[in-house]
């Protein structure tokens, strides 16, 4: 069973730090990874979405990579805002039932301070 | 404007109640699914469809039903069946060519 796990579970920043947060997966055989953010009571905005032949992508001040062989994926925010507090979730694609579903993990609440 | 429509936002059942949540998408996806939030749990799929009149079950489908009647549209029927139903309910659709998902806003559901 595919386990894809965030951590840390929350983060505090000071405005304007830049940050990197993590998302490891147990299966490197993944589909894609995507990130999402989730504001409180709010449904999941899709941030970045990685196709396991890609590296890396970049949307603004986001920036998300991935390793397939270490099975790990990062995003990182650049000059961070008060904006940007919400919780960060991950998602891997695997294979199952001829299709693909995703695997979340349980997320990063991050809080930007000003 | 193309996405993903939930209704209602909040909804409240009462004990041995069957209640119907409702999913529409105009961005011509052809897979839908539906996940159930709990706080420390993450989001867990109750079921999924890649084409009209066909659906499949995901990890937590008992105590729920769905329909897909039409391409748009994704409704999830939560049963008397379903012991403890008071979570957030979210509604995906992806297309099958990269499978980037696109989720609704959600409906909050309460048992009273």
């Amino acid at each position: 069973k595919q386990e894809v796990t965030q951590i840390p579970a929350a983060l505090s920043v000071p405005e304007g730090e830049n940050l990197v947060l993590n998302c490891s997966f147990t299966d490197s055989a993944i589909y894609n990874l995507q990130w999402f953010r989730q504001d409180p009571g709010k449904g999941l905005t899709s941030l970045l979405l990685i196709q396991s032949s890609q590296r890396e992508q970049t949307s603004g001040r986001l920036n998300a990579s991935l390793d397939k062989s270490s099975g790990r994926s990062t995003l990182y925010i650049a000059a961070s805002q008060p904006g940007d507090s919400a919780t960060y979730l991950c998602a891997a694609a695997y294979s199952g039932a001829g299709s693909y579903q995703l695997t979340f993990g349980k997320g990063t609440k991050l809080s930007v301070i000003p | 404007d193309g996405g993903i429509t939930q209704s209602p936002k909040y909804l409240f059942r009462k004990e041995g109640q069957n209640v119907t949540l409702s999913c529409e998408q105009n961005l011509n996806h052809d897979a839908m699914y539906w996940y159930r939030q709990d706080p420390g749990q993450g989001l867990r799929l109750i079921y999924y469809s890649q084409i009209v009149n066909d659906f499949q079950k995901g990890d937590i489908a008992e105590g729920y039903s769905v329909s897909r009647e039409k391409k748009e549209s994704f409704p999830l029927t939560v049963t008397s069946a379903q012991k403890n139903p008071t979570a957030f309910y979210l509604c995906a659709s992806s297309i099958t060519s990269n499978y980037g998902y696109t989720f609704g806003s959600g409906t909050r559901l309460t048992v009273v």
